[in-house]
């Protein structure tokens, strides 16, 4: 079955460090992966997607996240963290011939000290 | 493109009430999708249509559940007999299909919170 696990519920950086939000996927046929911020109160932005163009993928607000299929990763990065992007991040998995319904994982946490 | 709009944006209910929730998808938007979201949790597939057929639902959604989308624009869920279990905020997304098998990018709405008291 396929699914999505997020590695850590909460993560805090300081303003200015580095932002590494984990993200891996099991699927048994080659997967599309997305990155979903949600701010509190608010529905699902989409940050970024892979559908297989390319495995480093750029997305908006200065985050990337690179397809490691080798380690069925999906992580997703940005190297100076601000306080606005404290919020909830969302790591989520479709199939190609289904419906495009999403598999989400748990969530991540990301707080920003200042 | 005035994007994803749900209605009511919060709902309070007693426990065993009816409640209905509106989707306005993104204009020439033929897919439209329900999810759950409960408190700390990732948001979890419902149901989803296409134009006006309903195509799948998930086994999350008991028969106390009911979705419409009667003229493949706005959609309907309803919940018959709410139970405190039902709380959660319940989001709507759309999309338009891409052709050569590639996934679709979904767009959701704000939510709407439900509350069972």
């Amino acid at each position: 079955a396929q699914s999505v696990t997020q590695l850590g519920s909460h993560v805090s950086v300081s303003e200015g460090a580095l932002v590494l939000l984990r993200c891996n996927y099991s699927s048994s046929v080659p997967p599309y992966l997305f990155w979903y911020v949600q701010y509190p109160n608010q529905g699902l932005q989409l940050l970024l997607k892979y559908t297989s163009a390319a495995t480093l993928v750029k997305g908006i607000n200065g985050f990337e996240a690179e397809f490691k299929k080798s380690e069925t990763s999906f992580h997703l990065t940005k190297p100076s963290a601000h306080m606005s992007d404290a919020a909830e991040y969302f790591c989520a998995v479709s199939f190609s011939g289904n419906t495009g319904k999403l598999i989400f994982g748990q969530g991540t946490t990301l707080q920003v000290k200042p | 493109d005035t994007g994803v709009s749900q209605n009511p944006r919060h709902k309070i209910t007693k426990r065993g009430q009816n409640v209905t929730f509106r989707c306005d998808p993104i204009s020439e938007h033929n897919r439209l999708y329900w999810y759950r979201q409960t408190l700390g949790q990732g948001p979890e597939f419902l149901t989803y249509f296409q134009n006006e057929a309903q195509l799948e639902k998930s086994r999350l959604l008991s028969d106390r559940f009911s979705a419409e989308r009667p003229k493949g624009s706005f959609s309907t869920l309803e919940i018959q007999r709410t139970e405190q279990g039902d709380s959660a905020m319940y989001l709507c997304a759309s999309s338009v299909p891409l052709s050569g098998g590639v996934t679709d990018t979904q767009y959701f709405g704000p939510g709407t919170r439900l509350t069972v008291l």
